[in-house]
């Protein structure tokens, strides 16, 4: 099946340090991949929708210029969180859209941000 | 936006009993998916479904889509302690600024007792 990847699984960074984390579509072109947060025991928050060559969407409430959002290409994007404090140290998954698919989503294996 | 509601938050079993999650939307369903996931990992498909009245099964998990109800269950039959886990329904937005985004319910975590 389709597989997403994900990269680094698990990062550990000083606060105010930016990260970049990674989304890649191995075998499928992806127009449109979407970005989650998910806090320990709770559900996945949708943060945005990442459009390969236009701008990404936010959801309200996530800050556009502390996770900057870029789709350059039909396989990959990239979530940069940045000035990283403690705060955001967080689990983020990220899923794919199969640009051929009528309705599939596939994720990928999720990024564990820990902030010191 | 679209708001999904699962029900329960939590539910603990002993093993070999069946059980049943739902998922209600408060808008209708276009398309509505099943995952299970263990905290800290990725997301275990388990079924879409897209048609109302659809059903689905695989192994010991059957999932419904009652689409004029705007909800779907998830029930699981004689269940194992590898059922446990996190169990996540998320639904596709259908139109304006939801088009296309795929947001999830709260999560029912599922303990399974040997």
């Amino acid at each position: 099946g389709a597989v997403v990847s994900q990269h680094p699984s698990w990062v550990i960074c000083k606060s105010g340090t930016s990260v970049k984390i990674e989304c890649r579509s191995l075998d499928f072109q992806a127009t449109t991949m979407f970005w989650y947060r998910q806090f320990p025991k709770q559900s996945l928050m949708l943060m945005a929708t990442s459009n390969e060559g236009s701008k990404a969407t936010y959801e309200q409430g996530v800050e556009k210029d502390k996770f900057l959002i870029n789709h350059a290409s039909l396989t990959l994007s990239t979530l940069t969180v940045t000035s990283a404090h403690p705060e955001d140290s967080s689990f983020y998954i990220c899923s794919a859209k199969d640009r051929s698919n009528t309705g599939e989503l596939f994720f990928g294996e999720g990024s564990r941000l820990t902030v010191l | 936006s679209q708001e999904l509601e699962q029900s329960p938050q939590s539910l603990i079993v002993q093993e070999g009993k069946n059980l049943t999650i739902n998922c209600t939307s408060s808008k209708t369903l276009y398309g509505l998916y099943w995952y299970k996931q263990k905290y800290g990992e990725g997301l275990i498909f388990l079924m879409m479904l897209q048609k109302g009245g659809e059903e689905k099964s695989h192994e010991k998990i059957t999932a419904k889509l009652d689409e004029k109800k705007q909800q779907s269950s998830l029930h699981i039959t004689a269940s194992q302690p590898s059922h446990a886990g996190i169990y996540l329904c998320g639904a596709v937005g259908a139109g304006g600024t939801s088009y296309g985004k795929l947001t999830f319910g709260q999560g029912t975590i599922l303990t399974v007792h040997p």
